[in-house]
């Protein structure tokens, strides 16, 4: 199995300043998601981190605003740009293992702006 | 695109006691994962048990155990013996098995809040 931690584990934050998220994983995996969790809400999906290109996003999301990196197998990071109230939420970060039948998240990331 | 609905928002049972959570979901794939995770206060989402859809054979992991229903598009969780520590929130997800764009993509479900009583 994948350990993958993330930091910061929480942040607040001032409207309009940005935030940049790290993930880190402790083996090779094949890919790896960001996700949005607003609070007392389900998990939402906010794009697919891929390896040296530009991630794919989902309905909703933009590159402006979530840009992503990956610039190996095992780092990514995601920044929440020009931060409103409604962007305070638990991000996560997910990865499928090299075996394809497990799915990894880490701690989360707590975000409030104020 | 693929649904999944948990129609609990809320569940509890007594310690010691079985308690089974509800998931539906729909799609038109035959070939996909679907997971049930956990997630305590501390948000941490913890894998507790999958399903790969081409296994008749229903997962278990200790006390938890699914009821699949392919035909049915249903995958209920049931936990034996309830504990203190299964309090949490539950999520179902599905996930397409099959190559290309929304390969390893989870759908989630609403969640069911699980409270345990000593």
């Amino acid at each position: 199995s994948a350990v993958i931690s993330q930091k910061p584990s929480r942040d607040i934050c001032q409207r309009g300043t940005s935030l940049t998220i790290q993930c880190q994983v402790d083996s090779q995996v094949t890919m790896m998601f960001w996700y949005r969790q607003q609070p007392g809400q389900s998990l939402t999906l906010i794009a697919t981190a891929n390896q040296g290109s530009e991630a794919t996003y989902e309905s909703g999301f933009v590159i402006d605003k979530f840009p992503i990196s990956r610039p190996n197998l095992t780092f990514s990071t995601l920044t929440v740009s020009n931060m409103s109230p409604e962007d305070s939420s638990i991000y996560l970060c997910s990865a499928v293992g090299q075996g394809h039948n497990e799915q990894f998240f880490g701690p989360g990331t707590r975000l409030t702006v104020l | 695109a693929q649904t999944v609905t948990q129609s609990q928002p809320e569940m509890s049972v007594q310690e010691a006691e079985t308690v089974t959570l509800s998931c539906t979901y729909d799609t038109s794939e035959s070939d996909y994962y679907l997971f049930w995770y956990k997630q305590p206060p501390s948000r941490q989402m913890i894998l507790v048990i999958r399903q790969e859809a081409y296994k008749q054979q229903n997962a278990t992991e200790n006390r938890f155990s699914v009821n699949f229903q392919k035909a049915a598009k249903s995958f209920s969780l049931k936990i034996s013996d309830s504990q203190l520590g299964d309090a949490a929130m539950y999520f179902c997800a599905y996930r397409r098995n099959a190559g290309g764009t929304s390969y390893g993509k989870l759908t989630f479900g609403q969640g069911t809040i699980l409270t345990v009583h000593p």
